[in-house]
């Protein structure tokens, strides 16, 4: 089992739908998770990070933990074309005595107008 | 703040030859990570440093590969000898605390022929 799964996609949505990327980790004990955007053939720049349980909201991104599940999503609401890119999760997992940030594959997003 | 700064962008060199990437984190970061990224494997974690101490080289495939950093501006990622394989972008990150938000660089475009 891989530490950070996520869905590789393409996730398609419509223009002004909301976009909804799932990950699930291995590591019970990860306590802070953390959403990248990736343009292609750009480098990874972070949308959001969560560390509790429940919802966070930053303007049309939410992130959302259930650390009973393992499980953390992000939503893009009034999704734009512009949103089109790779989303990688990455969680905090403690490995070979270190604390590491792993990342998922990453699910590709494309928003159609 | 420029950013992470990484040289250089594009590199394309023979089989057999030896190869060097560059990396200057942002003013004030403890942290360094060098990253690979691959479209089979992701990305990876390859090595990380804490106030220009290599902590954790669990993430460097083989003897071929090696880091430095001499000080707190500056670290190389070092390949010798470059094997086709090791085509892929390199990524360098920094961060101030550990389990914090990364901050990447533009990434290396390594070609190995």
């Amino acid at each position: 089992q891989k530490e950070v799964e996520q869905n590789s996609g393409p996730l398609s949505v419509p223009e002004g739908a909301i976009a909804s990327l799932n990950c699930t980790y291995s590591d019970r004990g990860s306590q802070s998770f953390f959403w990248y955007r990736q343009y292609s053939g750009k480098s990874p720049e972070l949308i959001m990070f969560i560390y509790s349980n429940g919802d966070k909201e930053d303007g049309r991104f939410t992130a959302q933990l259930n650390k009973a599940s393992q499980y953390v999503s992000l939503l893009i609401r009034d999704s734009q074309p512009s949103d089109s890119a790779t989303y990688l999760c990455a969680v905090i997992h403690f490995s070979g005595g270190y604390n590491k940030l792993i990342f998922g594959a990453g699910t590709r997003l494309a928003v159609h107008p | 703040d420029a950013g992470v700064i990484q040289s250089p962008r594009h590199e394309v060199t023979e089989m057999g030859q030896e190869v060097t990437l560059r990396c200057k984190p942002i003013s004030g970061h403890d942290y360094l990570f060098w990253y690979r990224q691959t479209m089979m494997r992701g990305l990876e974690l390859l090595i990380y440093f804490n106030n220009n101490v290599p902590i954790d080289d669990s993430g460097m495939p083989e003897d071929r590969f090696s880091a430095k950093m001499p000080n707190a501006s500056f670290s190389t990622l070092k390949i010798q000898p470059s094997e086709p394989r090791d085509s892929a972008v390199y990524f360098c990150a920094s961060t101030a605390r550990r389990a914090d938000t990364q901050y990447f660089g533009p990434g290396t475009r390594l070609t190995v022929l």
